[in-house]
C-alpha cells in the first residue's frame, strides 16, 4: 500500500544542532507540505512544495528550510535548533487540487 | 491575523445526540473547505470537504455546511458516537491550505 512515512518520530537534540526530518512517500504525488503543531495553536504551515525543485514558504517558515530534488521525498531542515521550534511536525502530501492531505504520523522533536 | 478560525477549544456531548463545529473564516479567495480529524499521537484524518459554489455536503454521518456570507461553517456530526472523540481541525484551501487551531469534542457516555 502506498504511504508517508516520517523520520525520526522522535529526537531530542541541542539548542544551536542542525536538524533534519525526513518525509517520503510512496503515492507519486505532486504536493507536499509539512506543519507543526502546537498546543492553542493548531497546525500551522511551514513550508510546501507543489512539484520537484518548486518550495514555498508558509505562514512560520524562519528557521526552516526544505529541498524538492525528487518527487517522493521533501526534508525539513532545521540550520541551528532552537528550543521554540520543540513542537510535533507533520509532513503531508496531496495530489490533487481540493486539499485533501495524506498526512504522516509526525515527529516530536525536543530542542534543550 | 488568523484566516481560519475556531473559537471554541472544546465541546462536550453526549453520545447520540448532535455535535455541531463551528468555523469562521477572513479570505474570500478560499475555494474549499475542510474538516479533518485526528486522534493523540496520530496523523490527522481527512473527514470531509466542501467547495465554495455549494452550501451543503453530506457523507454519512458528517455533514459540512457553508454560509459564504457570513463566512462560517460547520460540521454537523449526528448521531455522536464514543469513536468520535477526538480534536477536529477546520482547514482552508487557495493556493496553500490553512488549518484552524482545532476544537476537542468528548462524546459523553
Amino acid at each position: 500500500d502506498a504511504e508517508i512515512t516520517q523520520s525520526p518520530r522522535h529526537k531530542i537534540t541541542e539548542t544551536g544542532r542542525q536538524v533534519t526530518l525526513a518525509c517520503h512517500q510512496t503515492w507519486n504525488h505532486n504536493n507536499m507540505f509539512w506543519y507543526r503543531q502546537d498546543l492553542g495553536h493548531g497546525l500551522r504551515l511551514i513550508h510546501y512544495s507543489y512539484g520537484v525543485q518548486d518550495t514555498n514558504k508558509g505562514e512560520v517558515s524562519d528557521g526552516y528550510s526544505v529541498s524538492r530534488s525528487n518527487t517522493e521525498d521533501l526534508p525539513l531542515t532545521l540550520e541551528s535548533a532552537a528550543s521554540s521550534q520543540t513542537s510535533v511536525y507533520f509532513c503531508a502530501s496531496s495530489e490533487s487540487s481540493t486539499g485533501e492531505l495524506f498526512f504522516g504520523e509526525g515527529s516530536r522533536l525536543t530542542v534543550l | 491575523d488568523q484566516q481560519v478560525k475556531q473559537n471554541s477549544p472544546s465541546l462536550s456531548v453526549q453520545e447520540g445526540r448532535i455535535s455541531i463545529l463551528n468555523c469562521d473564516y477572513t479570505n474570500s479567495m478560499f475555494d474549499y473547505f475542510l474538516w479533518y480529524k485526528k486522534y493523540p499521537a496520530e496523523g490527522p484524518t481527512f473527514l470531509i470537504s466542501i467547495s465554495s459554489i455549494k452550501d451543503k455536503n453530506e457523507d454519512g454521518r458528517f455533514t459540512v455546511f457553508l454560509n459564504k456570507s457570513a463566512k462560517h461553517l460547520s460540521l454537523h456530526i449526528v448521531p455522536s458516537q464514543p469513536g468520535d472523540s477526538a480534536v477536529y481541525f477546520c482547514a482552508a484551501q487557495d493556493d496553500k491550505i490553512i488549518f484552524g487551531k482545532g476544537t476537542r469534542l468528548h462524546i459523553l457516555p
